[in-house]
């Protein structure tokens, strides 16, 4: 099983960055393309961005293109999102997943707002 | 991108009772390769969400065999049969078969 720990969340201003990390541990994690998803509270949940095994190959829903990048070290078993220009509609838990979305972390909240 | 519309957005269920829920997705589903890549997943409240089906009716390990994954091309079914206490929470639907991967927006069992 992989267990995924999301972190970095918290409460930032409108136009700020924000900085989540996933720590991974339990199967090989270098062997799983990864993914981040968010969930606006009490709503539905919303794809961000995936990477490939070994970080080459990054996908982002249009929506997002510019504003987030994500990352991964396979070295330390972790994969990133550098959230920048947030906006109050980037308000959401966000959560750290492979791409199959078999394994879910817990969660982590961010919030925008002024 | 593909749209993923669910129902019921609400299903008032009754224990031992089977309920179904419904996915509809815009485009059909189906890959080149023949796979259709459409997940189920279960999220309890103030839970992180679980997967129980995928690649429509494949169970996840450990996933009881009351739910039950089914459908083709554009619809899809998740079945629950005897329902019980602890199924209580929101269902979403998952294509992945298109790029972007679309969640459905769910639907709320309770008892």
């Amino acid at each position: 099983e992989l267990q995924l720990v999301e972190s970095g969340g918290g409460l930032v201003q409108p136009g700020g960055s924000l900085r989540l990390s996933c720590a991974a541990s339990g199967l090989r994690f270098g062997s799983f393309p990864m993914a981040w998803v968010r969930q606006v509270p009490e709503k539905g949940l919303e794809w961000v961005a995936n990477i490939d095994e070994d970080g080459r190959e990054k996908y982002y829903v249009d929506s997002l293109k510019g504003r987030f990048t994500i990352s991964r070290d396979n070295s330390k078993n972790s994969v990133d999102l550098q959230m920048n220009n947030l906006r109050g509609e980037d308000t959401a838990v966000y959560y750290c997943a492979d791409v199959g979305c078999r394994y879910w972390g817990q969660g982590i909240l961010v919030t925008v707002s002024s | 991108e593909v749209v993923m519309t669910q129902s019921p957005l609400s299903l008032p269920v009754t224990l031992g009772q089977s309920a179904s829920i419904s996915c509809r997705s815009s485009q059909s589903l189906v890959q080149s390769s023949g796979n259709t890549y459409l997940s189920w997943f279960q999220q309890r409240p103030g839970q992180s969400p679980r997967r129980l089906i995928y690649k429509v009716s494949i169970r996840d390990y450990g996933v009881p065999d009351r739910f039950s994954g089914s459908g083709s091309g554009t619809d899809f079914t998740l079945k629950i049969t005897r329902v019980e206490a602890e199924d209580v929470g929101v269902y979403f639907c998952l294509q992945g078969s298109q790029w972007p991967p679309v969640f459905g927006g769910g639907t709320k069992v309770d008892i």
